[in-house]
Parts: structure tokens; C-alpha cells; sequence
């Protein structure tokens, strides 16, 4: 059972360039949500989606893409990078139990240098 | 819309001493409260979370957090601390389905010997 994967573990992008990041789940989750973490900011959150084929904004959706086409997968895409988005990303899953999100289950995240 | 405050941004204590992370939430129902504990280089990992009843709740690894809803309080507590408890905690609070959590910005938990 691996859990969350996300893939790279590390990248480097020049300004203006586009990438994709990847985030697999195989614990059958409905909750997927994208966070970045920067130093004392804590995460904040990106994109989320409560299933297949619905997503969100968070509060720091701007500049980033997501699409939510099987349970498994949740990419998020940056559509042309700028310094301001060096940061590390996680991605998360969660199932939900009695209305409520049971708490959400990290990957190891995507450490992101734009340059 | 909901909001965390972690006080402390770094704490340390002796090895076998007591720990107590402070935190304070801001939202104006009963929200979904969790602790996460984050190892330098690593992804964060679930410690224990409060969706309603006992307000005394049980985690991982020892620890326990108590919910005051008078105070908007979560803090996080250990009797006794190990030196592997020397990481960042975030403590996060999620409102209606908790889809979205809103994350403090962490205490620093140093460990000396």
C-alpha cells in the first residue's frame, strides 16, 4: 500500500516554463487536496477536489491548474512559472466518515526551485 | 472564514520534560481540529484529531490534545518528551466537511539531552 505518491521529488524550472506535477493515491480517498509550504507560512492550501470530476479553488489557487478525472489522480499544473512559486508542494487524500474529512494523509512533496 | 494561530514559533525542552503546543482557532461553529507532525525533510503525519464528543482526545506516540471550547483552544500536550519528538507541529482546523484545512504556521519542537 503506498499511500500518496508524488512525483518529482524535486524540479527545476526556468520562469515561463510549464510543468506538471503528479500526486497518485491508492487508498480509494475522495478528498484530494494540493498545499504549499513556505517558510513560516505554514501550508497553504492550493486546489481541492471532494471526487472525481469536481475541484476548487483554495486560497492560493492563482497561477496553478488542476483536473480531477479518476478517484487515483490529482495533477496540478503550473501554467508558467515564476520565482514566487518556488516553494515545496504537498499533495493530500482523505476519506470521510459521519459528514466529516478523517483527516488527510500527505505524500512526501515536490520541492520546486524557479530561477 | 476559519483561521489558526500557533503562538510559539520555536520551543525547547529537556529530554523526560513536559510539552504543551499552544493553539487557537477562529470560526464560529464547532470545527474539525487536528495536530500533524512534520520531520525535516518529510511529508506531515497525522498525531490526533477533535471532530466532537470528548473533548480529551488520544493520538500517536503519546501524545493528547484537549479541546476548550470557552478558551477556542487545541493544545497539544506530552508528559514526557523523547528526543525523536524534535520536529515542526502544525495544528489545522477544518470547517463544515473539513475538505479544507486551515494550517497555523507551526511551533519548532527542539529536544535537548
Amino acid at each position: 500500500n503506498a499511500g500518496v505518491t508524488q512525483t518529482p521529488k524535486f524540479q527545476v524550472l526556468k520562469t515561463g516554463q510549464s510543468m506538471t506535477l503528479q500526486c497518485a493515491q491508492d487508498m480509494n480517498h475522495e478528498y484530494m487536496s494540493w498545499y504549499r509550504q513556505d517558510p513560516g507560512m505554514g501550508l497553504r492550501l492550493i486546489h481541492y477536489s471532494v471526487g472525481a470530476g469536481i475541484t476548487d479553488q483554495g486560497e492560493v489557487p492563482n497561477g496553478y491548474n488542476v483536473s480531477r478525472s479518476t478517484t487515483e489522480d490529482f495533477p496540478l499544473r503550473l501554467l508558467s512559472a515564476a520565482p514566487s512559486q518556488t516553494s515545496v508542494y504537498f499533495c493530500a487524500s482523505s476519506y470521510s466518515r459521519g459528514g466529516g474529512v478523517c483527516g488527510y494523509t500527505f505524500g512526501s512533496g515536490t520541492r520546486l526551485t524557479v530561477v | 472564514a476559519q483561521s489558526v494561530t500557533q503562538p510559539d514559533i520555536h520551543i525547547t525542552v529537556s529530554e523526560g520534560a513536559s510539552l504543551e503546543l499552544r493553539c487557537n482557532y477562529s470560526y464560529g461553529a464547532t470545527p474539525y481540529l487536528f495536530w500533524y507532525v512534520q520531520s525535516p525533510g518529510q511529508g506531515l503525519q497525522l498525531l490526533l484529531k477533535y471532530f466532537s464528543g470528548d473533548t480529551l482526545v488520544q493520538g500517536i506516540k503519546g501524545f493528547e490534545a484537549e479541546f476548550k471550547r470557552s478558551q477556542s483552544s487545541f493544545n497539544l500536550r506530552k508528559p514526557s518528551v523523547h528526543w525523536s519528538d524534535a520536529a515542526e507541529y502544525f495544528c489545522a482546523v477544518g470547517a463544515g466537511t473539513a475538505s479544507k484545512l486551515t494550517f497555523g504556521t507551526g511551533t519548532r519542537l527542539q529536544v535537548t539531552l
